[in-house]
């Protein structure tokens, strides 16, 4: 079974301040993914990942960068939090697309952020 | 740009009743279709994705069936459970995409009553 971590699990931030979301994933995937999910939205891609050492922009990038030190490891930054940021955020691992297969992609539990 | 339309929002119905759920889609290319649950407070995961043989995905008694005439991926279960009360995404990833990108759909919130 896919294992996907996140930390921390719930972060309370203040507005103007600086939040880092960490994920770590054991599966030695090499894409990864960070969405944020909101009622009226379900989850839109903020930025995502082919390995170590690249960044994507997803959908929603305004506001976030991002960081893959590591196979295992994916952050999302927030330099400076607003309350729009307000969100539950996850991370996801998967596969790239093979031959006409499109792999799935493994959730972690998810991070509630509020920024005050 | 691709795009994906879940009609309901909340669909409550008692349990041992049928259920489907909507799903319609736009995209330029020939996409994979993915239906999500997550139930509360935990991650979502991956119910059921389309073939590209045509054949009718199954699991845990849901099924979907690919239209690509209708751009339709609609989600069906004969009797529902109260395990089944969760909420449900329709996704998709579209034939181009390197990185396996999903685009979500807004979800439906399942509720079922005994």
């Amino acid at each position: 079974e896919a294992a996907v971590t996140q930390s921390p699990r719930n972060k309370v931030a203040v507005t103007g301040g600086k939040v880092t979301l960490s994920c770590n994933q054991t599966n030695n995937h090499n894409n990864m993914y960070w969405y944020r999910q909101d009622t009226g939205h379900g989850l839109r891609l903020i930025h995502y990942s082919y390995g170590a050492g690249s960044t994507e922009k997803g959908d929603i990038p305004d506001g976030y960068k991002a960081s893959r030190p590591s196979q295992e490891n994916f952050s999302l930054i927030l330099e400076l939090a607003t309350p729009s940021q307000t969100s539950v955020y996850f991370c996801a691992s998967g596969d790239p697309p093979g031959l006409g297969v499109y792999a799935e992609q493994f959730f972690g539990p998810g991070t509630r952020l509020t920024v005050l | 740009g691709d795009s994906v339309t879940q009609t309901e929002g909340l669909v409550t119905l008692t349990e041992g009743l049928p259920v489907m759920l909507n799903c319609t889609y736009q995209s330029t290319y020939s996409p994979f279709l993915f239906w999500y649950v997550q139930h509360l407070n935990e991650a979502p995961k991956l119910l059921l994705k389309s073939f590209t043989d045509n054949k009718r995905p199954e699991h845990q008694g849901f099924h979907a069936t690919l239209h690509k005439s209708s751009s339709s991926f609609h989600l069906q279960k004969s009797s529902a459970q109260l395990s089944d009360s969760a909420l449900y995404y329709c996704a998709l990833s579209a034939g181009n995409s390197a990185g396996n990108k999903l685009t979500f759909g807004i979800g439906t919130r399942v509720l079922v009553r005994p």
